[in-house]
């Protein structure tokens, strides 16, 4: 079993639509974790990081930590064709070091 | 402008010629690290720094050496390339900014080795 899983997709949704990317994790040392942003082409850009359990906003963007069961999600509001990308979630195995798992990505297309 | 810069970005070569990829960070991180990126397997960290004269293994390290002889720097090195280093490589840099964590990876270099 991977570490850290996530539905490749496509997921193809319509412009507007709420969009939620989701992870599950297998370490219950994981402790914080991280969205990235991956346009094709293009090296991963950092969205979000969240050290607990709950949700956290930022914009059109909320991330949301459920570690009774292992359950990272993305949303996004109001979703834009510039939202097409590939989605990377990602925790380090612990705290004080930079080793990071990432997921293997799902990728979101949205159309007009 | 905040950027990590990588050289070069596209690269054939032949198996067991040595090559290093350099990277080059502006924003005086302490933390760098280097992943590849194959389909399938998503992003796989290879190495990583927490400060200079500091490196440790991530995930897939065999294969490649890194150095860290100053904070901005830290390039990859294949001392004898083999079709199976033929991916996507990505450097990245980490550091706090305004009280916020912020990472920023480079532009990345595809390598096939053939």
């Amino acid at each position: 079993q991977k570490e850290v899983e996530q539905d490749p997709g496509p997921l193809s949704v319509p412009e507007g639509a709420i969009v939620s990317l989701n992870c599950t994790y297998s370490n219950s040392a994981f402790q914080y974790f991280m969205w990235y942003r991956q346009y094709s082409r293009k090296g991963p850009e950092l969205l979000m990081y969240t050290y607990s359990s709950g949700n956290k906003e930022d914009g059109r963007f909320t991330a949301q930590v459920d570690k009774s069961s292992k359950y990272i999600s993305l949303f996004i509001r109001d979703s834009q064709p510039s939202d097409s990308a590939t989605y990377l979630c990602a925790s380090p195995r612990s705290r004080n070091t930079d080793k990071l798992i990432f997921g293997t990505g799902t990728r979101l297309q949205v159309f007009p | 402008e905040a950027q990590v810069t990588q050289n070069p970005r596209y690269l054939i070569t032949v198996t067991g010629k040595k090559l290093t990829v350099t990277c080059s960070q502006n924003m005086n991180h302490e933390y760098m690290s280097w992943y590849r990126q194959d389909p399938g397997l998503g992003l796989r960290q290879i190495y990583y720094s927490m400060n200079v004269e500091v490196t440790d293994k991530g995930d897939v390290p065999e294969g490649y050496k890194v150095s860290r002889k100053e904070k901005r720097n830290f390039p990859l090195i294949l001392e004898s390339p083999s079709p199976n280093q033929t991916s996507l490589y990505f450097c990245a840099s980490k550091g706090v900014e305004e009280g916020h964590e912020t990472q920023y990876f480079g532009p990345g270099t595809r390598l096939l080795v053939l």
